[in-house]
Parts: C-alpha cells; sequence; structure tokens
C-alpha cells in the first residue's frame, strides 16, 4: 500500500525559514512532487525529486532521501504570500504514473 | 508553458441531476488526464485515471457508473457526474500528462460543484 505522511499545519514569521517534511511508503516509488495550493485553486508544481538529494529553485529547496522515505520543502525569506497548502505527492510507476498526494501541510505566515 | 482548462469554473445543481465537466489541454497532447476530488480542507484524492481511446481506471471506492469519465480525443477528457447528490459537493480538478513529458502532470483551475 502507500501512506504519505505531513504536518497538518504549521506557522511562521515573515522573513524567516520554514521545513515542512514528507514522509512515505510506496511499492513503486517514482519520484516526489511539491504542490502549492492556494484556497480554492488547483496546485502550482514547486519542485520533483526523484534522485537524492537537494534540488534548489529560487527560495524554495526541495529534498530527498529514498531509502530514509524522507522529503521536505524549504522556503526561505518567507512572504506573507506564501501562506498556503503545501502538498506532498509520490508518483508510482506501477500505476500510470499516477500521483498519490499527502493530506497537505497548511502553512501560516506571520507578520 | 502547458495549459489545462476546466469548464464550468462553478456550478451549482439540483439533486437527481447530472452535470459534465470538462477538461482540456490547450498547448499539448495529453495521453493521460487523471480526475481528483478534494473536499474543503483536505487533500486531492484521485478518482480515476483516463487514457486516450480506452476506458478509464477507476480508484477503489468510487463508482465507475455515477462518475462517467470520456476520453475522446488527445485534448479532451470529460467527467460527468450522474444522478448528483449533496455529498458529491467538492472542488473537481483534472491534469493531464504531455506525450513527451517524463514526469510532470499539469493542473486546470479546477470546477466547484455544489449539488443542492
Amino acid at each position: 500500500g502507500q501512506n504519505i505522511d505531513q504536518p497538518t499545519e504549521m506557522t511562521a514569521t515573515e522573513g524567516a525559514i520554514v521545513q515542512i517534511n514528507c514522509t512515505y511508503q510506496t511499492s513503486g516509488f517514482n519520484g516526489l512532487f511539491w504542490y502549492q495550493q492556494h484556497a480554492g485553486e488547483a496546485p502550482t508544481f514547486l519542485s520533483y525529486n526523484v534522485l537524492d538529494g537537494l534540488e534548489e529553485k529560487g527560495r524554495f529547496s526541495s529534498f530527498l532521501s529514498r531509502s530514509k522515505g524522507y522529503s521536505y520543502l524549504l522556503l526561505k525569506e518567507l512572504q506573507m504570500k506564501d501562506s498556503a497548502s503545501y502538498l506532498c505527492a509520490v508518483r508510482d510507476r506501477n500505476s500510470s504514473y499516477k500521483l498519490i498526494f499527502g493530506s497537505g501541510t497548511r502553512l501560516l505566515v506571520r507578520p | 508553458g502547458a495549459v489545462v482548462s476546466q469548464h464550468p469554473s462553478w456550478v451549482i445543481c439540483k439533486s437527481g441531476t447530472s452535470v459534465k465537466i470538462e477538461c482540456r489541454s490547450l498547448d499539448f497532447q495529453a495521453t493521460t488526464m487523471f480526475w481528483y476530488r478534494q473536499f474543503p480542507k483536505q487533500s486531492l484524492m484521485l478518482m480515476a485515471t483516463s487514457n486516450e481511446g480506452s476506458k478509464a481506471t477507476y480508484e477503489q471506492g468510487v463508482e465507475k457508473d455515477k462518475f462517467l469519465i470520456n476520453h475522446a480525443s488527445l485534448t479532451l477528457s470529460t467527467l460527468t457526474v450522474t444522478s448528483a447528490h449533496p455529498e458529491d459537493s467538492s472542488f473537481y480538478i483534472c491534469s493531464a500528462r504531455g506525450v513527451e513529458d517524463s514526469y510532470e502532470q499539469y493542473f486546470g483551475p479546477g470546477t466547484r460543484l455544489t449539488v443542492t
């Protein structure tokens, strides 16, 4: 089976750094995605990791450890607009590349 | 970049009626489209995977006779919610995977369905 865990909610201060963790268990791992979703809107792609290590893209970085079934999304220099839900999703190579989503982490950025 | 549209963006219907939601890939051909449902403050739940020209593959617990999916072309998939009930009220989102893409799915803007 598949199981993806993320914290439900996090709060951070504008200008700070926040790390959102994701742990997963899946039989056909073929990549991990992070998406940002504002309320009432569709998810937008943030990052993709398929090999171990850190992928950096501007203020956002994503890390993957396949042996530990662990990933994190790092957001630097937080801005108020970063308040959103962050979804961790794992792709399953055994099933048409479908994405299995975690429950999402609601991040609140405070002034 | 790849763009996926959905129509309508929101719809209100009466209980017992059927509603059709369209998902289109505007500037690329999508071999596979996915349909998700999202209830308030919850994550996306995959309903079905549809491949052009073949029957959709439904996730466990999703009624295929209630949620009819058609993927007649490489740019269009439709989801029809038949005999809708208030509990079907949700945010429905489609995504598409292109022929050339190795990994990314492109999401549509979503359709808010309210059944009264």
